[in-house]
């Protein structure tokens, strides 16, 4: 079975620009969380979403926004980038978001550098 | 609020000896505790996690890891470090609620010397 796969796997932005970022979670899992991993650091929560809807948000701002299609695949949107927004973004799929015993399967991740 | 301390950003050992990479955290409510592992250029993998039961946790790779309420510590240790052992660990806490919000440490990177 494929695991969680996320596109592109590197990319380099400009200052200002926008970029788009996805994830395919595990087949049959319906919740999809995203983190972001500044490089020496611990990944920080931005995002879960289940079923198709929100269900949680971390201390990102609003230039930060996602969204879940109805096959459970996410985007990640990121506006005005910053150089700060260089980092390591990671997908999470899980098979229920409401359960927070059950694992959490993390994709390569997105190398995203702003120059 | 919760948040999870990692003592040591580097931690080095001989192939052969113990491992022990430390884990305190800070929570209001139970917490679920888990240790991550993640290898160059790649994403994170679960090594063990505690949620309920018994405190002494076994998970892949022959790791383990103790939740220990008094000293809200959840160390993980290995009795024989290996070379594919080197790698970046992660601690980290969530809630037992509705939402599956991961807070992560910030990370102790495994040297081993052969």
């Amino acid at each position: 079975d494929a695991g969680v796969t996320q596109s592109p796997t590197h990319l380099i932005k400009t200052r200002g620009q926008h970029v788009t970022l996805r994830c395919s979670p595990i087949s049959g899992h319906k919740s999809v969380s995203w983190y972001q991993q500044v490089l020496g650091q611990g990944p920080q929560f931005i995002f879960q979403y289940y079923e198709k809807e929100e269900r949680g948000r971390g201390n990102f701002p609003d230039r930060f926004s996602a969204r879940q299609f109805p096959n459970y695949s996410s985007e990640l949107n990121v506006n005005a980038l910053l150089l700060g927004d260089s980092a390591l973004y990671l997908c999470a799929s899980s098979l229920i978001g409401g359960e927070t015993n059950t694992e959490a399967f993390f994709g390569q991740g997105t190398r995203l550098t702003v120059v | 609020a919760q948040s999870v301390t990692q003592l040591g950003s580097h931690v080095s050992v001989s192939e052969g000896a113990l491992v022990l990479l430390r884990c305190n955290y800070s929570s209001s409510v139970p917490p679920y505790l888990f240790w991550y592992v993640q290898y160059p250029n790649q994403g994170l993998q679960l090594l063990l996690k505690y949620t309920t039961g018994a405190t002494l946790v076994k998970g892949i790779n022959g790791f383990e890891a103790e939740f220990k309420k008094s000293e809200t510590s959840f160390h993980l240790t290995k009795p024989s470090a290996h070379m594919s052992d080197a790698a970046e660990y992660f601690c980290a806490v969530t809630r037992g609620d509705s939402s599956y919000k991961l807070i992560f440490g910030s990370g102790t990177r495994l040297l081993v010397r052969p």
